[in-house]
């Protein structure tokens, strides 16, 4: 499975949009991108996938670039709740376990 | 509440004693995994089920662990002989095999300490 690089923290304020990007220049043609976030002492959270086209559900959207060797993850009102570590994975849908990384600490200001 | 449990959510122990935690996975999903997760580190997995039958385990998983799934429902992970190196939080997590999609949800983790 392709690695992924993020910034190890970021800050956004309240109310306003949250863009956190990864990198995973590696990544091949059948390798989804899946994000997960973790609220510090709880188990990750599911928030989105994508293989290639931009994807938006309830929580947030993810957009896929053209070459597909980097994603933004899109939190589009941030809330003080969204404050957690969000970790951005590429992996086969073959694939048996995801790896995590270190992911970005998001901290959203009041 | 239909989603992933795990009992008990902390555990503390003393070095040289055995532990056992359970994972109870959403009802219809038939792949379970374990993951272990140290203070500032992301998940790192340890073994994964398909039904009743362990797939795959990691490196991390050393002969003192042993995790089980005897009828393709709940599971149990038994560490022995508890090393304060195994403090950590235990995260299990299941997935409903589909073709094009297998996305894991993750229960609240065992939190374990050995003094």
């Amino acid at each position: 499975d392709a690695k992924t690089t993020q910034p190890p923290s970021m800050d956004c304020a309240e109310g306003r949009a949250a863009n956190l990007p990864c990198n995973h220049s590696t990544i091949s043609g059948n390798e989804y991108v899946y994000w997960y976030r973790q609220i510090h002492s709880q188990g990750p959270q599911y928030i989105i996938h994508g293989l290639k086209n931009n994807e938006t559900n309830e929580m947030a959207s993810l957009i896929i670039t053209e070459d597909r060797k980097s994603s933004t993850l899109i939190l589009p009102h941030a809330t003080l709740r969204d404050t957690a570590v969000y970790y951005c994975i590429v992996r086969a849908n073959t694939g048996n376990q995801f790896y995590f990384g270190t992911g970005t600490s998001l901290t959203v200001i009041p | 509440d239909t989603g992933v449990s795990q009992n008990p959510r902390h555990k503390i122990t003393k070095r040289g004693q055995n532990v056992t935690f359970r994972c109870d996975p959403i009802s219809e999903h038939n792949r379970l995994y374990w993951y272990r997760q140290t203070l500032g580190q992301g998940p790192e997995f340890l073994t994964y089920f398909q039904n009743e039958a362990q797939l795959e385990k990691s490196r991390l998983l050393s002969d003192r662990f042993s995790a089980e799934r005897p009828k393709g429902s709940f599971s149990t992970l038994e560490i022995q002989r508890t090393e304060q190196g195994d403090s950590a939080m235990y995260l299990c997590a299941s997935s409903l095999d589909q073709r094009f999609t297998d996305t894991q949800y993750f229960g609240p983790g065992t939190r374990l300490t050995v003094l």
